[in-house]
């Protein structure tokens, strides 16, 4: 049952446009969540991050967008950049439960073209 | 500070043998997580030990299983592998509580 859903498994973006990448979840108990990226042969790392209390949460061309009531939230990269080209992962985690394992997407494969 | 440390980085199993993996957590890091990363599932978190016990478990069989030793290495082990097996395994480090979990570079499992 995969709780976080990234229904988009890759995204071709323009150099210097806006890249969106999306992910759903199911569990409303989630009270966290993030967003890592991963270059191959690599682990991921840790990108921003939003809790539930927010709506937005900002750093530098990184934007994370949640909305609760539609079990959804969205990473913006403004511009894009070459560099940007990688496997995003959006990630959830409950708290509450004493737990920390995080829950993961599929991810997307971004492609930032030059 | 050196980051999380996997070893081997590959590994080349048939079905029906076990295998042993490590995982070195960064320095003064008490909690280890383990994830498996398939093409079609994503990652999936296997467990997490803290100060040597097992905290938290995913809903992986009992083929999978794990220890952590009072310097917070963690080993985990699978046994009479199987072909959907094959995995990167990824274990990430944090302090323990809340806190950002810091990921090693994997250990890429083939089961022929």
């Amino acid at each position: 049952d995969q709780q976080v859903k990234q229904n988009s498994p890759s995204l071709s973006v323009q150099e210097g446009r806006i890249s969106i990448l999306n992910c759903d979840y199911t569990n409303s108990m989630f009270d966290y969540f993030l967003w890592y990226k991963k270059y191959p042969a690599e682990g991921p790392t840790f990108l921003i991050s939003i809790s539930s209390i927010k709506d937005k949460n900002e750093d530098g061309r990184f934007t994370v967008f949640l909305n609760k009531s539609a079990k959804h939230l969205s990473l913006h990269i403004v511009p894009s950049q070459p560099g940007d080209s990688a496997v995003y992962f959006c990630a959830a985690i409950h708290f509450q439960t004493g737990a920390n394992n995080l829950f993961f997407g599929t991810g997307t494969r971004l492609t930032v073209i030059p | 500070k050196a980051g999380v440390t996997q070893t081997p980085r590959y590994l080349i199993k048939t079905r029906g043998q076990q295998v042993t993996l490590s995982c070195s957590p960064i320095s003064g890091h008490r909690s280890v997580s383990w994830y498996q990363q398939t093409p079609g599932q994503g990652l999936q978190f296997l467990f997490e030990y803290f100060s040597e016990t097992q905290r938290n478990k995913g809903n992986f069989p009992g083929r999978f299983s794990g220890r952590q030793f009072s310097n917070s290495r963690s080993e985990m082990n699978v046994s009479t592998l199987e072909l959907g097996d094959s995995a990167l395994y990824l274990c990430a480090s944090s302090l323990g509580g809340d806190d950002e979990q810091f990921f090693g570079p994997g250990t890429r499992l083939t089961v022929l």
